[in-house]
């Protein structure tokens, strides 16, 4: 079976650009959640999504944004890009949503580079 | 604030040996307990979990402890092998909280296992 799958690998963008980064989760989990890791910390969590509808959101900026799509996939999207903002994003799916969604399967994430 | 420490940034053993790799939370609302581990160039895979109401949990090679009074959990990787080399990641929930999904990682810690 497929794992999370995430797209683009790897990307680079100036300051101020939009950025869309895409999710695939494995098939059958309806939950999708994204996180940020900056090199030398763990993973950060920015949201989680459900069923389509935002269930978590971590202490990001507004400049952050996400959706579900009908077949469980997600997309995260970064306005006004800024240097911070360079990081893997890695998204993670699982099958519920709750105290049980803990249990996460994670992407190999996308790598932003933001000159 | 680092509400999840991991102390030791790296740790180095013999193969066939025990590793101990430990984790520290501030937080007395979390109540989940989850160490995941992750190659270079690949996602954050799930280990092993314990819930706040058990103090271990074992899984082949890998078990878990918990010590709720000193907010202190650790991971026992008996005997160690040089596939185990990686970081370790400890995270932590607030399963009965609002804000699903969301986990709370420390900084890692790098394993390295000699042959």
């Amino acid at each position: 079976d497929a794992g999370v799958t995430q797209s683009p690998t790897h990307l680079i963008k100036t300051r101020g650009q939009h950025v869309t980064l895409r999710c695939s989760p494995i098939s059958g989990h309806k939950s999708v959640s994204w996180y940020q890791q900056v090199l030398g910390q763990g993973p950060q969590f920015i949201f989680q999504y459900y069923e389509k509808e935002e269930r978590g959101r971590g202490n990001f900026p507004d400049r952050f944004s996400a959706r579900q799509f009908p077949n469980y996939s997600s997309e995260l999207n970064v306005n006004a890009l800024l240097l911070g903002d360079s990081a893997l994003y890695l998204c993670a799916s699982s099958t519920r949503v709750g105290p049980s969604s803990y249990e996460q399967y994670f992407g190999p994430g996308t790598r932003l580079t933001v000159t | 604030d680092q509400q999840v420490k991991q102390n030791s940034p790296s740790l180095s053993v013999q193969e066939g040996r025990i590793s101990i790799l430990n984790c520290d939370y501030t937080n007395s609302m979390f109540d989940y307990f989850l160490w995941y581990k992750k190659y270079p160039a690949e996602g954050p895979t799930f280990l092993i979990s314990i819930s706040s109401i058990k103090d271990k949990n074992e899984d082949g090679r890998f078990t878990v402890f918990l010590n709720k009074s000193a907010k202190h959990l650790s991971l026992h990787i008996v005997p160690s092998q040089p596939g185990d080399s990686a970081v370790y990641f400890c995270a932590a929930a607030n399963a009965g909280g609002t804000s699903y999904g969301k986990l709370t990682f420390g900084q890692g810690t790098i394993l390295t296992v000699h042959p």
